[in-house]
Parts: C-alpha cells; sequence; structure tokens
C-alpha cells in the first residue's frame, strides 16, 4: 500500500521568506502526486499535481513541487511567502489505476510578520 | 459552475445514534469519494461511488455507508456512533476515474462531535 511522510509538523516562516515543504512516498511504482492547501475551517484546494513528464511542475498561488523518484521526493516550494499562506499543507499519492487519494499528516504552516 | 456542497455545516451527535451526511457533486461530475479526517490528521479515504457504484472502499468498518443518485449526489451514513468518528468528513467529486485531469475537488466539510 502507498504511503505519504510528511516529516514537519510545523514551520514558522517570515513573510517574504522562501518556504519549502517534504514529502516522502512509499510506492512500488511513479504515483499521481499532488498538493493540497487547507485554510481554517474551509475544504482541501489543489495546489498542484504531477503525472508524468516534466519533474519540475507550477501551480497556482506561485507555488511549485519538484519529484525526484531516486529520493522518493515530491517536496514543495515558495519563493516569498505571504501572510495569507498560512495553512496546513498536505501532501497526497495515488495510484494511476484509482483515484483514493492516500494524504500525509499534514505540515502546518506559520507565516510572521 | 457550482462547487461541490456538503450539508450540514455541523452536528453534534451521541455515541449510538445514527448520522447522514450530504454532499452534491460539482456540475458535470459523475464520481464522489468520502473522507475522513480526524483533529491533526490527513484525510483518510472511505469510499468512492461511481455512476451510483460503490468503487473501492478504505479501511472502514461496514458501520459506514454510502449511497450515490441519479444526480450524481451522495450520502454519507454512519450507524452506531462511536466518540472516534468524531472528525470533518469531506466530500470530493471528480469526472471519471481514469484519464482527464485526475482532480478531485473538495467541499469545505461537514465537522462531526460525537459525545
Amino acid at each position: 500500500a502507498q504511503s505519504v511522510t510528511q516529516p514537519d509538523i510545523h514551520i514558522t516562516v517570515s513573510e517574504g521568506a522562501s518556504l519549502e515543504l517534504r514529502c516522502n512516498y512509499s510506492y512500488g511504482a511513479t504515483p499521481y502526486l499532488f498538493w493540497y492547501v487547507q485554510s481554517p475551517g474551509q475544504g482541501l484546494q489543489l495546489l498542484l499535481k504531477y503525472f508524468s513528464g516534466d519533474t519540475l511542475v507550477q501551480g497556482i498561488k506561485g507555488f511549485e513541487a519538484e519529484f525526484k523518484r531516486s529520493q522518493s521526493s515530491f517536496n514543495l516550494r515558495k519563493p516569498s511567502v505571504h501572510w495569507s499562506d498560512a495553512a496546513e499543507y498536505f501532501c497526497a499519492v495515488a495510484r494511476p489505476a484509482d483515484y483514493k487519494l492516500s494524504f500525509g499528516a499534514g505540515t502546518t504552516v506559520t507565516v510572521r510578520a | 459552475e457550482t462547487g461541490v456542497t456538503q450539508s450540514p455545516t455541523h452536528l453534534i451527535k451521541t455515541r449510538g445514534q445514527q448520522v447522514t451526511l450530504r454532499c452534491s457533486s460539482q456540475s458535470g461530475h459523475n464520481t464522489v469519494s468520502w473522507y475522513q479526517q480526524a483533529l491533526g490528521q490527513g484525510p483518510q479515504f472511505i469510499f468512492q461511488y461511481y455512476r451510483e457504484e460503490e468503487n473501492g472502499r478504505g479501511n472502514f468498518p461496514p458501520r459506514f455507508s454510502g449511497l450515490q443518485f441519479p444526480n450524481y449526489s451522495s450520502e454519507l451514513n454512519v450507524n452506531a456512533l462511536e466518540l472516534d468518528d468524531s472528525a470533518l468528513y469531506l466530500c470530493a467529486s471528480s469526472f471519471g476515474l481514469a484519464g482527464g485531469n485526475y482532480e478531485q475537488y473538495f467541499g469545505p466539510g461537514t465537522r462531526l462531535t460525537v459525545t
């Protein structure tokens, strides 16, 4: 069964600083990979996804993620964080054969002024 | 285009009771998935419905059941509620099972508290 690990439970970053959130997955082949964001009281919003091809994917809100097969990682980055980026971020994987998403435990991002 | 909606927003139930949560899928979507998100955790897949048939189930007991209607809206039913069922229940809709852009659109969730 696939699994997802987000090693950082909580990250605090200054506004304007860069942000990197880590995600490692365990799966026999290359899964479909996703990053979602959840603001307090909100559902999940898709930031970006990777299916195949270029390993650097661009998403919404200025986020990007890089797939590294050798490290089984799909880390999320943003060059300059805004206060509105404070939220919970989830990495998720899915087997190409079905639509079931397996989520990591999430990383809470706090942005300080 | 109407997004995914869920009702109710919040509810409180007593242990042993039964609850029904509702989800209206996004226009044009024929697949609905349900997830349980306990406090401080990531969402866990409960089951998925495609064209009114269950199409995959996660590690949840049979007291979690569902339905999908001809208009592709869906219900999640939980019988014999337990304290550990307290969670945010998320519904996600998508179009089809394979191919396409494989994107699930999530609703805002229903917060269930079991006392």
